[in-house]
């Protein structure tokens, strides 16, 4: 079974400055995704990022990046240039490659707040 | 491109009363998954649909939750008797095969 940790149970920043998140997972899978969701207090979850395991290049959305390290099985979310509406729960989650179904394994979270 | 639909946003019922929520899923996603949250967790999976065959309910309290997808588009998610320890967001997911899972907004569950 998959493990998902997340160490930061929350976390602040000022607005413009950089914030990274952390996460670090548990698997003897080799090909899997893992991705960083965002819920704010509209309960909606919103995909930030994606990685998918067997690419070498970290993932970049815009102000988010991530740093994927596979052999230490650390997978960071990095926000640049915060924002007011960045504000939320984020999640790191973990997704096997299976023929029998591809659940998503979340860890607890860390509430993000970006202060003006 | 329509999102994921969900409803009821909000429920409140007492414990041992019955509750069903809905999903329609992004058109053209054969996946539905329907997840709980419990206040400061992450998302549990309860059930994984791909069309309307079942690929996993290993985590469904089947004693007292059901689900649904009977024409492989829209799901029912039923719980009957509710216990306190239901109170939680469930949320529903859709994807296209081996792909990203997108949320709808999720039903905020209530039981007194």
């Amino acid at each position: 079974a998959q493990t998902v940790t997340q160490s930061q149970p929350e976390m602040s920043v000022q607005e413009a400055e950089t914030v990274t998140l952390s996460c670090t997972y548990d698997t003897s899978e080799n090909n899997y995704y893992l991705f960083w969701y965002k819920q704010p207090p509209s309960r909606q979850m919103i995909l930030v990022i994606r990685q998918e395991a067997y690419k070498q290049q970290n993932a970049t959305e815009n102000r988010f990046s991530v740093n994927f390290q596979k052999a230490a099985k650390s997978f960071s979310l990095k926000i640049s240039d915060s924002q007011l509406g960045d504000t939320a729960m984020y999640f790191c989650a973990f997704m096997k490659l299976s023929n029998a179904g591809n659940m998503l394994t979340f860890g607890g979270g860390t509430r993000l707040m970006v202060k003006p | 491109e329509a999102g994921v639909a969900q409803s009821p946003r909000y429920k409140i019922i007492e414990k041992r009363q019955s509750v069903a929520f809905w999903c329609n899923p992004i058109s053209g996603h054969a996946t539905l998954y329907w997840y709980q949250q419990i206040l400061g967790q992450g998302p549990k999976l309860l059930i994984q649909f791909q069309n309307n065959g079942v690929v996993d309910d290993s985590q469904l309290p089947k004693d007292r939750f059901s689900a649904e997808r009977l024409k492989g588009v829209d799901s029912t998610l039923k719980i009957q008797p509710a216990k306190l320890e239901d109170s939680a967001v469930y949320l529903c997911a859709s994807s296209s095969r081996r792909d990203t899972q997108y949320f709808g907004p999720g039903t905020r569950l209530t039981v007194l």
